[in-house]
C-alpha cells in the first residue's frame, strides 16, 4: 500500500532563518506530487505541484521554492522566512494519468510557526 | 470570488440528528468532486468523491448539481465520531480546490 511521510511535524523557526521541509512517498512510481498551505481558519492553498522529476508548477509567486530531486520525493524550502509564512504545510500525491479523479491523499503535515 | 465556498457553521446537532450543508463552486470547467474530512490540526483525508447521479456509503450521501454548481453533503444518524471540518474540495486537471470548510460538532 501507499504512504506519504512528512517531517517535522512540529517546526518554531525564526524570521529570516532558511527552510527545508521534506516529503516522501512509498508504493508508488512516478506520483503527482503537490504542496499546500493552510492558514488558521482558512482553506487550503495549492503553493506547488509537480507531475514528474524536475517539474515544478508554481501557483502563488511567494517566499518559497519547492524542488523535486527524486522520483518520490518532494522538498519545500525557503531562504528567508517571514512571519507570513506560519501555517499548516501539507504535501500530498495522487495517482499520475488519474487527472479527471485526481484524488489526492495528505501526509500528516508540518506545523511551522515563525518567530 | 473564491474557487470554493462553504458554510463555515458550526453545525451543532445532537447525536442521531440528520445535518446538511453544501457548498458551491465557481468554475463550470470542474472536472470531479470530493468532500474531504479534516479533523481538527489534523490532515485532510477523503470522505466520498460525488457524482452527478448522486452517491451514498453508509450514512454519508453527497449530491452534484451542475447546472446550479453545488454540491451537498448529508449526514444521518450522527455519531459523536462525526465531528470534524467537512471540505468541499473540486477538480480542474491537476489542481484542486478547497472550500474554507463546514464545521460540525456532534453532541451527546
Amino acid at each position: 500500500s501507499q504512504t506519504i511521510h512528512q517531517w517535522p511535524a512540529t517546526l518554531v523557526q525564526p524570521v529570516g532563518s532558511p527552510l527545508s521541509l521534506e516529503c516522501t512517498v512509498e508504493g508508488t512510481s512516478n506520483p503527482n506530487l503537490y504542496w499546500y498551505r493552510q492558514a488558521a481558519g482558512r482553506g487550503l492553498q495549492l503553493l506547488f505541484y509537480s507531475v514528474g522529476i524536475g517539474q515544478i508548477s508554481s501557483e502563488v509567486p511567494q517566499n518559497l521554492s519547492a524542488s523535486r530531486p527524486q522520483d518520490r520525493q518532494f522538498i519545500l524550502s525557503s531562504k528567508k522566512l517571514l512571519l507570513s509564512d506560519s501555517g499548516f504545510y501539507l504535501c500530498a500525491w495522487s495517482v499520475v494519468g488519474s487527472v479527471a479523479k485526481n484524488i489526492q491523499y495528505f501526509g500528516a503535515g508540518t506545523r511551522l510557526s515563525v518567530l | 470570488r473564491k474557487e470554493v465556498e462553504q458554510d463555515p457553521g458550526p453545525f451543532n446537532v445532537p447525536e442521531g440528528a440528520t445535518v446538511a450543508f453544501n457548498c458551491t463552486y465557481s468554475n463550470s470547467a470542474s472536472q470531479s468532486f470530493f468532500w474531504y474530512r479534516q479533523d481538527c490540526r489534523k490532515e485532510p483525508k477523503l470522505l466520498m468523491s460525488v457524482y452527478s447521479s448522486g452517491n451514498e456509503d453508509g450514512r454519508f450521501t453527497a449530491q452534484l448539481n451542475r447546472a446550479s454548481q453545488y454540491i451537498s453533503l448529508l449526514i444521518r444518524d450522527s455519531k459523536l465520531s462525526d465531528s470534524a471540518t467537512y471540505l468541499c474540495v473540486v477538480n480542474i486537471d491537476y489542481k484542486l480546490s478547497f472550500g474554507a470548510g463546514t464545521t460540525v460538532t456532534v453532541r451527546a
